[in-house]
């Protein structure tokens, strides 16, 4: 158990229709991540939060925005789901605000659009 | 812009040693990671490259060369349970991490 929670755990939603996916991170990070993984693309970078602010930005789209609370759980909401957004989306937290220490992934969100 | 290259599968032998490379083009370069994945679960951490040279962790090793813009994996003693997603990642200028694709290893008998 890497102390990250993530839920929910499965989703199924349609076409067009938004979602929120909740992380808490483990305690005492500062900084969490969140990764979409599909089966053609390997593990993507969309965004990380360090202490509330936004510190990073990867290859999010418009539809995709995320947010991290005082508490530092962090929410990532996708709107207008597309058939191709179905992935396996993974956050992680880390202690620091700089990618060069070991993160910690949650166990994922497994998302299908259908 | 960055980009990493490593191999899609390899199939090595219970008890065999096996290197899995990883080649990678990122601007600012910092360090590389190696993460583990079974199928259907979390990455779990591996190893984290600064330096060059070789850094040893009980039977896993990793490998870097900030010249060449290449590194490896080493894994020895194989066990059945090595068999998973050995995923390769960059991190690089605007705090950015870069993931490759991930080298899927079957370990056989």
């Amino acid at each position: 158990d890497s102390g990250v929670t993530q839920t929910p755990k499965h989703l199924i939603t349609a076409t067009g229709q938004r979602v929120t996916l909740r992380c808490s991170p483990r305690s005492g990070d500062l900084s969490v991540y969140w990764y979409q993984q599909s089966l053609d693309q390997g593990l993507q970078f969309l965004i990380q939060y360090y202490n509330g602010e936004e510190r990073a930005k990867g290859n999010i789209l418009e539809r995709f925005s995320a947010q991290q609370f005082p508490d530092l759980h962090s929410e990532l909401n996708l709107s207008s789901l597309e058939l191709g957004d179905s992935a396996l989306y993974f956050c992680a937290s880390s202690v620091g605000g700089n990618q060069n220490t070991e993160a910690f992934f949650g166990q994922g969100t497994r998302l299908t659009v259908v | 812009g960055q980009n990493i290259d490593q191999p899609t599968e390899m199939t090595a032998t219970e008890g065999a040693i096996v290197q899995i490379n990883c080649t990678y083009q990122t601007s600012g370069f910092n360090g590389l990671f190696w993460y583990q994945q079974h199928a259907g679960e979390a990455p779990t951490f591996l190893s984290y490259n600064v330096l060059d040279g070789l850094e040893e962790k009980g039977r896993f090793s990793s490998f870097l060369s900030r010249s060449k813009g290449y590194s490896y994996l080493l894994l020895k003693e194989l066990q059945m349970k090595d068999s998973a997603s050995y995923l390769c990642a960059a991190t690089g200028g605007g705090n950015k991490l870069t993931f490759g694709t991930g080298t899927q290893l079957k370990v056989e008998l």
